[in-house]
């Protein structure tokens, strides 16, 4: 079983900060990085889903960048707002058809 | 709008029963997979199944078995529940390049 991990755990803003947070994963035999939101009583959603290295996506005030060789994704959150409050999950993909999820990184923005 | 179906958002069960997980996708995915999340264990892979009638065990997939007679349908099936098999369960489909899109969710307490 791959070993994905995301830091920190959790994690309490309040409204108008920046954050971030990291995804660690293999560094061999890398297919795809994907980054999940999943707000309470929803499904996880897409956010980024990262298949080069040095990518850098972005979606709003929420960015991602990648570094496939020494095995690391970062999420960014600009201006944190309470909407954004949510487990954001990353998962490692050493091939199209699976995914081995982190534990997520749980969100809390406080107003 | 897309969308992944799971039959039932809560589920209560005895020990021992037979019980099914029915999860329908709209998007004529071809790739379907089902998930169990648990505090602090992240999301992990049961089976999934990238065409009718195919399977693959997944990371954890002892007590469980599936069926996809259709394409649009992956059914997760718990022969004999126990009481760790308690857990929200997630079912997804995804897209070739590997986008996962996932259900609503299923909490299954056995009692």
């Amino acid at each position: 079983i791959l070993n994905v991990e995301q830091s920190p755990q959790s994690l309490h803003v309040q409204e108008g900060d920046s954050t971030n947070f990291t995804c660690s994963f293999p560094s061999s035999n890398f297919y795809a990085l994907h980054w999940y939101r999943w707000e309470t009583a929803k499904s996880p959603e897409a956010l980024f889903v990262m298949t080069l290295n040095g990518d850098e996506k972005k979606k709003g005030r929420i960015s991602a960048t990648l570094n496939t060789k020494e095995g690391y994704s970062y999420l960014y959150i600009k201006g944190s707002q309470p909407e954004d409050s949510a487990t954001y999950l990353c998962a490692f993909g050493g091939s199209a058809r699976q995914l081995t999820f982190g534990s997520g990184t749980q969100l809390t923005v406080l107003p | 709008d897309v969308k992944v179906t799971q039959s039932s958002r809560y589920l209560v069960k005895r020990t021992g029963e037979k019980v099914f997980l029915e999860c329908v996708q709209d998007m004529d995915h071809e790739n379907m997979f089902w998930y169990r999340q648990d505090p602090g264990l992240g999301l992990r892979l049961i089976y999934f199944s990238y065409d009718v009638k195919m399977k693959e065990k997944g990371d954890i997939p002892e007590g469980y078995s599936v069926s996809r007679e259709k394409k649009e349908r992956f059914s997760l099936i718990l022969e004999s529940a126990s009481t760790n098999q308690t857990s929200m369960y997630l079912c997804a489909s995804s897209t070739r390049q590997g986008q996962l899109f996932f259900g609503s969710g299923t909490q299954l307490s056995v009692l």
